[in-house]
């Protein structure tokens, strides 16, 4: 089955500064790569999400790259500000909505 | 917006009791799971559900079983509760065109 590697697993930034956040996979049928955010106590939610038929999508301070051939895909944060701080999972899957195999997760913290 | 309800936010139950975590959603999804997450380890998939009365089994199955009487409703059973099963409790679903939504989380406690 699909496996997702994540990392780093901790980061820690100032305030302003950019957030690299990066996952490889292992399954090449996988198309579908959703980044989800939980913040403290609360549930895991969608923040954005890429198909493998496009290479970087971006939307306000987050943006998402892929590289097919070699199975990785990243996510970008610029400008952090303090409520960025939380967990961050990647995922994959095949075939779009499907069965979601998700990294260990980065926990983001963002120092004022 | 789409509902994921789980009926318990935590759950104190002693090693040996039989546990059932509830799940609602309210948006017709066809397609609902139920993660477990650990620190370290992240979100592992126990088992899924395309349709009523279907069953698959997740990454980590062993110790648990589900049911799905109703669209709606997706029921993990922990058929006779251990230690090693207190953990955070994911309830999930999706369908159409929307992408996955969490429930709240169900923190379970083995003593």
């Amino acid at each position: 089955g699909e496996n997702v590697e994540q990392h780093p697993s901790t980061l820690s930034v100032q305030e302003g500064d950019s957030a690299v956040i990066k996952c490889t996979y292992s399954d090449s049928a996988s198309n579908y790569f959703p980044w989800y955010k939980q913040e403290l106590g609360k549930r895991p939610q969608l923040i954005i999400d890429i198909r493998s038929n496009v290479g970087e999508k971006k939307d306000q301070r987050i943006a998402v790259t892929l590289n097919k051939t070699a199975k990785h895909f990243s996510l970008h944060i610029t400008e952090t500000q303090p409520e960025d701080s939380a967990v961050y999972f990647c995922a994959a899957s095949i075939g779009g909505y499907s069965t979601l195999t998700f990294g260990k997760g980065t926990m983001l913290l963002v120092s004022p | 917006d789409v509902k994921v309800t789980q009926s318990s936010r935590y759950l104190v139950k002693r090693t040996g009791e039989k546990v059932f975590l509830e799940c609602v959603q309210d948006m017709d999804h066809e397609n609902m799971f139920w993660y477990r997450q650990d620190p370290g380890l992240g979100l592992r998939l126990i088992y899924f559900s395309y349709d009523v009365k279907m069953k698959e089994k997740g990454d980590i199955p062993e110790g648990y079983s589900v049911s799905r009487e109703k669209k709606e409703r997706f029921s993990l059973i922990l058929e006779s509760a251990s230690t090693n099963q207190t953990s955070m409790y994911l309830c999930a679903s999706v369908g159409g065109n929307s992408p996955l939504h969490f429930g709240n989380g169900t923190r379970l406690t083995v003593t």
